[in-house]
């Protein structure tokens, strides 16, 4: 089991802030990360699957960057929406063994009009 | 959407009593898994399957058994419900390596 870890657990901003968050994992091992969003009442569903040190993903307003030689990765969100509220959930995966997910407990983000 | 269906989508059960949740996939994909979502806990793995007939044990598994007979079919049994297994299942189904999980619409299930 990964030990992982998410930050801040949870986040209220303003609309058109933008945000930042972190998820930290063990950097030994290390084969893949994915990024999730998962609003209230709905499904996970996938950001971003990134592979190598120093990777850099973008869809519209939010990008992840990856640092596997030091465990963690960011992920922003420029000019937050009411819309961008959500659990934001990061999964590692590690190598040597099953490439298994193991997903940090989330970070809550609340945009505010 | 991704092919997944999860059923039931709500149950009410009593304690002692064997409980099975379905999850249904039509992508082919090799990979399928449980979770349970819990209050401060996230998405914790109970079971995983990586093809027919092939299982292995998540993080929080004890309590729980799976079964695997079909591509397309991955069952979740508990033996003898308790009310710590109160909470929301997820199925996710992936076809493996480091590609993306692709999850159902969940299962709320009470344990009384």
């Amino acid at each position: 089991i990964l030990n992982v870890e998410q930050s801040p657990q949870s986040l209220h901003v303003q609309e058109g802030d933008s945000t930042n968050f972190t998820c930290s994992f063990p950097s030994s091992n290390f084969y893949a990360l994915h990024w999730y969003r998962w609003e209230t009442a709905k499904s996970p569903e996938a950001l971003f699957v990134m592979t190598l040190n120093g990777d850099e993903k973008k869809k519209g307003r939010i990008s992840a960057t990856l640092n596997t030689k030091e465990g963690y990765s960011y992920l922003y969100i420029k000019g937050s929406q009411p819309e961008d509220s959500a659990t934001y959930l990061c999964a590692p995966l590690a190598s040597g063994g099953s490439y298994i997910p193991t997903f940090g407990r989330g970070t809550s983000l609340i945009v505010h009009p | 959407d991704a092919g997944i269906t999860q059923s039931p989508r709500h149950k009410v059960t009593e304690t002692g009593t064997p409980v099975t949740l379905r999850c249904h996939q039509t992508e082919n994909h090799r990979y399928m898994y449980w979770y349970r979502q819990d209050p401060g806990h996230g998405l914790r793995l109970i079971h995983y399957s990586y093809g027919v007939k092939d299982t292995d044990k998540g993080e929080v598994s004890d309590g729980y058994s799976v079964s695997r007979s079909k591509t397309e079919d991955f069952l979740l049994t508990l033996e003898s419900a308790t009310s710590s297994q109160t909470s929301v299942y997820f199925c996710a189904i992936s076809g493996g390596g480091n590609e993306k999980l692709f999850f159902g619409s969940g299962t709320q299930l009470s344990v009384l």
